[in-house]
């Protein structure tokens, strides 16, 4: 069961759109629409932003936005803001039971 | 309001042993699946493994399988994580996290101890 496969890093200037892209297997991510992502703060825990998918919870910005395709599965966050700036972790079911994390993606903004 | 609280940080020596604590409330403990996930210094999360609470029955992460043990007393609405003897390479930080109603994500997290160690 293997780390799925984030960018390390991704920037861009207030206003613009980035997408992080998260890497999974047919074991994982291509199996079942169970992506979810996670931003996290410095010295924080982390906060979940999209579920199944491409689901967005209760009061977080429709700002972010979730989708897949194949084993790769991709967070969109449009209009960048300075309080973006943060690492972002995708997870995924992995069966049986078991749910792998991605590697992390630190956003800046620029 | 839901809340998972979790036991204070803790420093402690190689080969010790150690259980650390996640206390939810504002909800039905025993309906919800709690999961444990790792973070060590300047590093990634690591999902450890999970837990029901209304049976206990427990999923374990290949990596994690066998190096730690996770439980729960629904009775005080409490999960623990617990080492037998740590290594030092076991220093960092642990968060609990509830999953949602119709699970696969984790929308309650706890605040996290501090595990360090440390001869």
């Amino acid at each position: 069961q293997s780390a799925l496969t984030q960018p390390a890093s991704v920037s861009g200037s207030p206003g613009q759109s980035i997408t992080i892209s998260c890497t999974g297997t047919s074991s994982d991510v291509g199996s079942y629409n169970l992506v979810s992502w996670y931003q996290q703060h410095p010295g924080k825990a982390p906060k979940l932003m999209i579920y199944e998918g491409s689901e967005r919870p209760s009061g977080v910005s429709n700002r972010f936005s979730g989708s897949k395709s194949g084993n790769t599965a991709s967070l969109t966050i449009s209009g960048l803001q300075a309080e973006d700036e943060a690492d972002y972790y995708c997870c995924s079911y992995a069966g049986s039971g078991t749910y792998v994390f991605g590697g992390g993606t630190k956003v800046t903004v620029l | 309001e839901v809340q998972l609280v979790q036991s204070g940080a803790e420093v402690k020596k190689p080969g010790e042993s150690l259980k650390i604590s996640c206390k939810g409330s504002g909800y039905s403990f025993t309906n919800y699946w709690i999961g444990w996930v790792r973070q060590m210094p300047g590093k990634g999360l690591e999902w450890m493994g999970i837990i029901y609470p209304g049976d206990s029955h427990t999923t374990y992460s290949p990596s994690f399988q066998g190096q730690v043990t996770i439980s729960a007393d629904k009775s005080i609405s409490t999960t623990y994580l617990q080492w037998s003897s740590l290594k030092a390479s076991d220093t960092a930080m642990y968060y609990c996290a509830r999953q949602g109603l119709s699970g696969s994500y984790f929308v309650y997290w706890g605040q996290g101890t501090l595990v360090t160690v440390s001869s």
